[in-house]
């Protein structure tokens, strides 16, 4: 198997720009999680998907942010309008039956 | 707020010495513990994990220990390898969610 696969690697935009994040989980995982990454507050868990339905969004920051899962093997984080305290590494990460989580290898946002 | 919490952000250790890595929790409620070790550049992998059942669980080179009367969780690394270097994360489930704490850097000298 792959892994999860996350999309852009890097990305550096200007502050008011959307930002779209993406992500592919393991195959047969029903669960998805996006986390935020960064020196101050560590591992943030934003939302998590079971079967393609949002379970808990109370850590998305604000309503500048939005996730999808509109099927099994697709998930979308979007930052609409983007600013500069966005800048992280944001990442997405299925669930196993047994519990454990496979991360993917994240996504570098830098908003200028 | 998070509820799981690591006593030392670093921890330098020689090669070949056993390195302890601690974090404790807050939540009673939670049943399922994970370790992850996180290099430079990549995503946190999965290293061992224990259930709220159990009090140890054994890996290659690596235990864990829950102790649930004072919400203690440890890593050991036995024979600790420069490859071992990065940061490691206790995690824990609330409600089949992980939630992380902020990490200890480990650094191993040669």
């Amino acid at each position: 198997d792959a892994g999860v696969i996350q999309s852009p690697r890097h990305e550096v935009t200007e502050m008011g720009q959307e930002v779209t994040l993406r992500c592919k989980p393991i195959s047969g995982h029903d669960y998805l999680f996006w986390y935020r990454q960064t020196m101050m507050r560590g591992l943030e868990l934003l939302i998590y998907f079971n079967n393609n339905v949002p379970i808990d969004d109370s850590g998305m920051p604000e309503d500048r942010f939005s996730a999808k899962m509109p099927n099994a093997s697709f998930s979308t984080l979007k930052i609409q309008p983007s600013e500069p305290r966005d800048s992280a590494v944001y990442f997405c990460a299925s669930r196993a039956f047994t519990g454990e989580l496979f991360f993917g290898e994240g996504s570098r946002l830098t908003v200028l | 707020g998070e509820s799981v919490g690591l006593h030392l952000p670093t921890l330098s250790v020689q090669e070949g010495d056993n390195s302890i890595i601690n974090c404790a929790y807050s939540n009673s409620a939670s049943d399922y513990f994970i370790w992850y070790k996180q290099e430079s550049g990549k995503g946190p992998q999965f290293i061992i994990d224990i259930r709220s059942n159990m009090d140890k669980r054994q890996g290659q080179r690596v235990t864990v220990l829950l102790n649930k009367t004072v919400k203690h969780l440890s890593l050991q690394i036995a024979a600790t390898q420069p490859g071992d270097s990065a940061v490691y994360f206790c995690a824990e489930n609330i409600a089949t969610a992980l939630i992380f704490g902020k990490g200890t850097t480990l650094s191993v000298s040669s």
